[in-house]
C-alpha cells in the first residue's frame, strides 16, 4: 500500500464549476500538507502549504486537512481553463531540515471552456 | 529571478552510455534533489543533498550517483543507463531552516529515452 495516494483521475469539469481533489494517506506521523501544480512540460510549483488540521484558503483556492481520517482536499472554486494542469499532493513529518516530501500521484484536471 | 535549470532538457541515449544531467540553483539553497516522474508512481526521490558535500540515497537510488562539489550544483549521474531508467527527471532545492523552509523549487524536467 502506498503511503499516500490519490487519485489519478483525468479529471474534466466545465468552466466555473468548483473542483475537489483529494489524496488519503496511512502515515500518521505526517503533520505538513501542500498541493503542487504542475503545468504541462513544466515543474512542479507549491500552490498550497497547510500545517496539521484545518482549513487555509488563498483566492480561489482551499486546502482542507482532516487529520483523524488522514484525508486532505484540495478545492477550487470558479475554475478557469488556466487552472487545467497536473496537482500534486504532498506531505511531510517535518518542515525544517532534511524532512522527506512524500508525494501522491497527481490528478490531471481540465477545465473545459 | 530565483529559479533552478537543468541540461539537458530532452536526452535520447543508448544502453550503457554514461550520461550527466546538470542542475543549478541561484538560490543559495542548502538543500537539493533528485526526483524521477513516472505515470502511475508519481515522484519519487532518487538521491538528496543537505550541503556541500553531503549527499545520501533517497527513495529510488540503484543507477544513479551524485555529487554536490558546490553549494548552486548538484549534477545527476548515470554511469551505465538503462530503459528501467527512461523517465520525466526533476531536480528540486530548498533552504533548510526559517520561513520558506518549506517551499521547495522544482526546475523544468529533463525528459530521458533510454533505447
Amino acid at each position: 500500500q502506498k503511503e499516500v495516494e490519490q487519485d489519478p483521475g483525468p479529471l474534466s469539469v466545465p468552466e466555473g464549476a468548483i473542483v475537489s481533489l483529494n489524496c488519503t494517506y496511512s502515515n500518521s506521523a505526517f503533520q505538513y500538507f501542500m498541493w503542487y501544480r504542475q503545468y504541462s512540460r513544466k515543474g512542479p510549483e507549491l500552490l498550497m502549504y497547510t500545517y496539521s488540521s484545518g482549513n487555509k484558503e488563498d483566492g480561489r483556492f482551499t486546502a482542507q486537512v482532516d487529520k483523524s481520517s488522514k484525508y486532505i482536499s484540495l478545492f477550487i472554486r470558479d475554475s478557469q481553463p488556466s487552472d487545467s494542469a497536473t496537482y500534486l499532493c504532498a506531505m511531510s513529518k517535518s518542515s525544517q531540515g532534511a524532512q522527506k516530501l512524500v508525494f501522491g500521484q497527481g490528478t490531471r484536471l481540465t477545465i473545459n471552456p | 529571478e530565483a529559479q533552478v535549470t537543468q541540461n539537458p532538457r530532452y536526452l535520447i541515449t543508448v544502453t550503457g552510455k554514461k550520461l550527466t544531467v546538470t542542475c543549478s540553483q541561484n538560490m543559495n539553497h542548502e538543500y537539493m534533489s533528485w526526483y524521477r516522474q513516472d505515470p502511475g508512481l508519481g515522484l519519487r526521490q532518487i538521491y538528496y543533498s543537505m550541503n556541500v558535500e553531503v549527499t545520501d540515497k533517497g527513495d529510488v537510488p540503484e543507477g544513479y550517483k551524485v555529487s554536490r562539489k558546490e553549494k548552486r550544483n548538484f549534477p545527476l549521474i548515470l554511469e551505465s543507463p538503462s530503459p528501467n531508467q527512461t523517465s520525466l527527471y526533476f531536480c528540486a532545492s530548498r533552504g533548510l531552516a526559517g520561513k520558506g523552509a518549506e517551499t521547495q523549487y522544482f526546475g523544468p524536467g529533463t525528459r530521458l529515452l533510454v533505447l
